[in-house]
């Protein structure tokens, strides 16, 4: 069954910790993005990359880290250092040079 | 980025109705994609668009990349209650191309009364 999964459906936080949010996706898809999603809002993108062991920061990479050591999968870090991280996390993938993204069915992120 | 524009914020419409909706930017887009989105879900592409003046369907659903590429519009013919739910418009983040990453607009929320 192709697609993206992520991991878990819910998380959460305490204060000072740092949290890892997953996705993974047996697509063959070449870029991999992540992004955030408050309520009422758009998404807003934290991270992409476009190649393995590679990636570039968005438009609201603070307080965030990821990694890309393998194709299928780009793990999202949530560090003590990101003061509002209650939200609705969102990965996605697509084809190069391909504009169209598909979407994960997301992470919903809560602070205790 | 870029920014868009999207109206109405929400919707609140009869089943059977038609529904349009449009989303508009500052700069100019090569790209226009629209989604939907269910609550607590991840988006899920409707409709793609690649050239000034493309009119595209998918079942009930049309979009038009406007002619000044700076601007989209959905409609939806004869809405049904599965068609609730929350809209984006999206583009290229910046001016090299979405695969760089997307930016969305804020949504319309579509509300159907049956």
């Amino acid at each position: 069954d192709g697609g993206i999964t992520q991991s878990p459906k819910y998380l959460f936080r305490k204060e000072g910790q740092n949290v890892t949010l997953s996705c993974e996706q047996n697509l063959n898809h070449d870029a991999m993005y992540w992004y955030r999603q408050d309520p009422g809002q758009g998404l807003r993108l934290i991270y992409y990359s476009q190649i393995v062991n590679d990636f570039q920061k968005g438009d609201i990479a603070e307080g965030y880290s990821v990694s890309r050591e393998k194709k299928e999968s780009f793990p999202l870090t949530v560090t003590s250092a990101q003061k509002n991280p209650t939200a609705f996390y969102l990965c996605a993938s697509s084809f190069l040079p391909q504009e169209t993204q598909y979407f994960g069915p997301g992470t919903r992120l809560l602070v205790l | 980025g870029q920014q868009l524009n999207q109206s109405p914020q929400s919707m609140f419409i009869q089943e059977g109705e038609d529904v349009s909706m449009n989303c508009t930017s500052s700069s100019i887009f090569n790209t226009w994609l629209w989604y939907k989105q269910d609550p607590g879900e991840g988006p899920v592409l409707l409709i793609a668009l690649y050239k000034a003046g493309e009119l595209t369907s998918n079942g009930r659903l049309t979009a038009q990349f406007g002619i000044t590429r700076k601007d989209s519009f959905l409609n939806i013919s004869a809405s049904i209650p599965s068609d609730v739910g929350i809209y984006f418009c999206a583009g290229p983040l910046y001016s090299g191309g979405g695969a760089d990453g997307l930016t969305f607009g804020k949504g319309t929320h579509l509300i159907i009364q049956p």
